[in-house]
C-alpha cells in the first residue's frame, strides 16, 4: 500500500479560504467514503476533525467541511483562523488497514 | 470518555524489543473497540502500527508485521505493543488510539511516548 499523496504546504490569510488534497486509488477513496482528517499541532496528538468523508464529530467548528471527487478526498477550511495553523492528515481504512496521507503544513499568513 | 496514556521505556538499544503499555481510563478495554498504535518519527508524518480488539484478534501494518506483537490485558485494563529487531528508524513519537468496531477513524488519542532507538 503506498501513502495517501497531500501537498507539503499550503497557505492562506486570516479570513480566506483554503482546500488540502488527498489522493489515493480505485481500491482506497475512489471505493468507499472511509476518509478521515485529522489536525495536528506541535507536540501534541492528532485531532479528528472529519470522518466518512463529510462529517464533523462534536465540537468541531463547521469552518471545517470534506468532499470527495473520483479518487481524491478534500479538506477545506473557510474563514481562516490563526489557530487552523497545523499539520493536517487525512487517512482510510480499507482491508483491515490504516493508511495515512503524507501530511500537509497549513500556514496562516 | 474514555483516556488513554502510553508508558515505556524512552530510551532502547538497537536490536533489542520496544515495549509500550496504553493505559485504559473511562471505558473498559472489553467495549466494542479497536486498540491501535500509530507512531511519528521526528518531522515526519504519521504511520499505522496495528491494531488489536479485546479478544484478541489483530491487524498489523504489513511492513512491519514480521516484528509487531500486540496483546491485551483485561486485568489491568490496558494493551501492549512490542517491537522487536528495531533500529534508529524506529525512533518516533508512539500513540494509542481508539477505533470504535464498526467505524473506520480514530475518536481518542493518548498523548504520545517519544522513544529513542541508540
Amino acid at each position: 500500500q503506498s501513502a495517501l499523496t497531500q501537498p507539503a504546504s499550503v497557505s492562506g490569510s486570516p479570513g480566506q479560504s483554503i482546500t488540502i488534497s488527498c489522493t489515493g486509488s480505485r481500491s482506497d477513496v475512489g471505493s468507499y467514503n472511509y476518509v478521515s482528517w485529522y489536525q495536528q499541532h506541535p507536540g501534541k496528538a492528532p485531532k479528528l476533525m472529519i470522518y466518512e468523508v463529510t462529517n464533523r464529530p462534536s465540537g468541531v467548528s463547521n469552518r471545517f467541511s470534506g468532499s470527495k471527487s473520483g479518487n481524491t478526498a478534500s479538506l477545506t477550511i473557510s474563514r481562516l483562523r490563526a489557530e487552523d495553523e497545523a499539520d493536517y492528515y487525512c487517512s482510510t481504512y480499507t482491508s483491515s488497514t490504516t493508511l495515512f496521507g503524507g501530511g500537509t503544513k497549513l500556514t496562516v499568513l | 470518555q474514555v483516556q488513554l496514556q502510553e508508558s515505556g521505556p524512552g530510551l532502547v538499544k538497537p536490536s533489542g524489543t520496544l515495549s509500550l503499555t496504553c493505559a485504559v481510563s473511562g471505558g473498559s478495554i472489553s467495549s466494542d473497540n479497536w486498540w491501535s498504535w500509530v507512531r511519528q518519527p521526528p518531522g515526519k508524518g504519521l504511520e499505522w502500527i496495528g491494531e488489536i480488539y479485546h479478544s484478541g484478534s489483530s491487524n498489523y501494518n504489513p511492513s512491519l508485521n514480521s516484528r509487531v506483537t500486540m496483546s491485551v490485558d483485561k486485568s489491568k485494563n490496558q494493551f501492549s505493543l512490542k517491537l522487536s529487531s528495531v533500529t534508529a528508524a524506529d525512533t518516533a513519537v508512539y500513540y494509542c488510539a481508539e477505533r470504535l468496531k464498526f467505524k473506520t477513524y480514530f475518536d481518542m488519542w493518548g498523548q504520545g511516548t517519544m522513544v529513542t532507538v541508540s
